[in-house]
């Protein structure tokens, strides 16, 4: 299985709501990304899990709240979100954090915020 | 910190024409290079990387690239475009921290629109 699963595929959610991105791999890969992606521009990283620790943080704002209950699954807690944050977030997993690793990517949530 | 430049956002060609896709680095040290592919309401596909060794990189679906280091470029290329080439591609490189170490943050240019007519 080479493959990273995002659920769901689209979300609209008001400034008020709380709701939650989740991502999955079993690859065995120790090391998974959420990137940010606005519309005609490239990815940007957010968040860096390694072995289950978070190793990054891009200076994301705290009303994103990432989570990684064990090796496989990768949450994004969204909280009180901004119409700016309306974007395409997608995960990503490698087997380890060293750079040179191929990154696999999900294929998105398309998030909308009201 | 590292930094790609591709030139061009929209290149187009000819279905069974030459694709030549610019990327240009900046880094400091020897970098890891990645070029992406990404389909419409998609995710992102690995097409080939240059970590170290042999120059010329061969990918997935035909394509390669070579690594330059005197030009510091790594221009992607496929010798006959067909139409299902038509996407965006994205070349990246690994980013460094102050330790001397790769660590996973990918810094991508700002993509090219492959437009293949028939």
């Amino acid at each position: 299985d080479t493959e990273v699963t995002q659920t769901p595929k689209h979300l609209v959610m008001g400034m008020t709501n709380k709701k939650s991105l989740k991502c999955e791999q079993h690859m065995g890969h120790r090391a998974m990304y959420w990137y940010k992606q606005k519309a005609k521009k490239p990815p940007e990283l957010m968040f860096v899990y390694s072995y289950e620790k978070l190793s990054i943080n891009e200076s994301v704002p705290s009303r994103f709240s990432p989570e990684c209950p064990n090796s496989s699954l990768l949450n994004l807690h969204l909280h009180a979100l901004q119409p700016e944050d309306s974007a395409l977030y997608l995960c990503a997993s490698s087997q380890s954090s060293g750079g040179a690793n191929e990154q696999f990517f999900g294929p998105g949530t398309r998030l909308t915020v009201l | 910190a590292q930094s790609v430049t591709q030139l061009g956002s929209h290149v187009s060609v000819s279905e069974g024409a030459l694709v030549l896709l610019r990327c240009n680095y900046s880094s400091s040290v020897p970098p890891y290079l990645f070029w992406y592919v990404q389909y419409p309401n998609q995710g992102l596909q690995l097409l080939l990387k240059y970590t170290t060794g042999a120059t010329l990189v061969k990918g997935i679906n035909g394509f390669e690239a070579e690594f330059k280091k005197s030009e510091t470029s790594f221009h992607l290329t496929k010798p006959s475009a067909h139409m299902s080439d038509a996407a965006e591609y994205f070349c990246a490189v690994s980013d460094w921290n102050a330790g001397g170490t790769s660590y996973g943050k990918l810094t991508f240019g700002q993509g090219t629109i492959l437009t293949v007519h028939p």
